[in-house]
């Protein structure tokens, strides 16, 4: 599986926009790129995805370069409850690969009041 | 959505012995899946639970060690054989439904402490 590195930690301040930053230089064709986050004491969330156009939820925005070799997730005005642990993650939508999940250790975002 | 109960919540269990967690969904997936989240660690996928056969393990877990069941489109258990305090971890139930392939559901995790 095509690895992804993300920065260890990031801090923001509340209703400030937030840019999680994932590299995955090994990205294959068929990769699709994910985001889960994680709140403390729960199970990971789906955040969003995509392919290779900018993507737009009711959670999140997802911007991806051009040569797909990096992506950024933006949280446009971070609360309180968006502090989590950001998972970017590779995922191939087909072959024996279907449905896993690949965690790395991700990003811990602090926002402060 | 899929919402997604597991049980027990958490346990403490001594070692040699066994636990079984189960993990039930309120609708019908597609795929199911066991994780393990070591303390401080990330997630690490153990088996995905496959109905009615075997299920299909990740290179260093075994059946012996987590033996998994699946016996309809809702329902699965994952078994931790013989535990040892290195098997104290959160083990999480995830599910993926049809038509949101995308999108993984996981469970709210069993707390397992073994002394």
């Amino acid at each position: 599986d095509a690895k992804t590195t993300q920065p260890n930690s990031m801090e923001s301040n509340e209703e400030e926009p937030v840019h999680l930053p994932c590299n995955h230089s090994t990205i294959s064709g068929t990769d699709y790129i994910h985001w889960y986050r994680q709140l403390p004491s729960q199970g990971p969330e789906y955040v969003i995805h995509g392919l290779t156009s900018n993507v737009n939820n009711r959670m999140a925005s997802l911007a991806i370069a051009e040569d797909r070799k990096s992506s950024t997730l933006i949280l446009h005005r971070a609360t309180l409850r968006d502090a989590a642990v950001y998972y970017c993650i590779l995922r191939d939508a087909g072959g024996t690969s279907y449905g896993k999940l690949t965690f790395g250790q991700g990003t811990i975002l602090t926002v402060h009041p | 959505s899929a919402v997604i109960s597991q049980k027990p919540s958490r346990d403490i269990c001594q070692r040699g012995t066994s636990l079984t967690i189960q993990c039930q969904v309120d609708s019908q997936v597609t795929m199911m899946f066991w994780y393990r989240q070591q303390p401080g660690q990330s997630l690490t996928l153990i088996a995905t639970a496959n109905q009615g056969s075997e299920a299909t393990y990740e290179s260093g877990f075994v059946i012996d060690k987590f033996p998994i069941s699946r016996p309809n489109l809702t329902f699965s258990t994952l078994t931790v054989s013989n535990m040892s305090p290195e098997d104290s971890s959160i083990y999480l139930c995830s599910v993926v439904t049809s038509g949101r392939w995308y999108e993984q559901y996981f469970g709210p995790g069993t707390r397992l402490t073994v002394t």
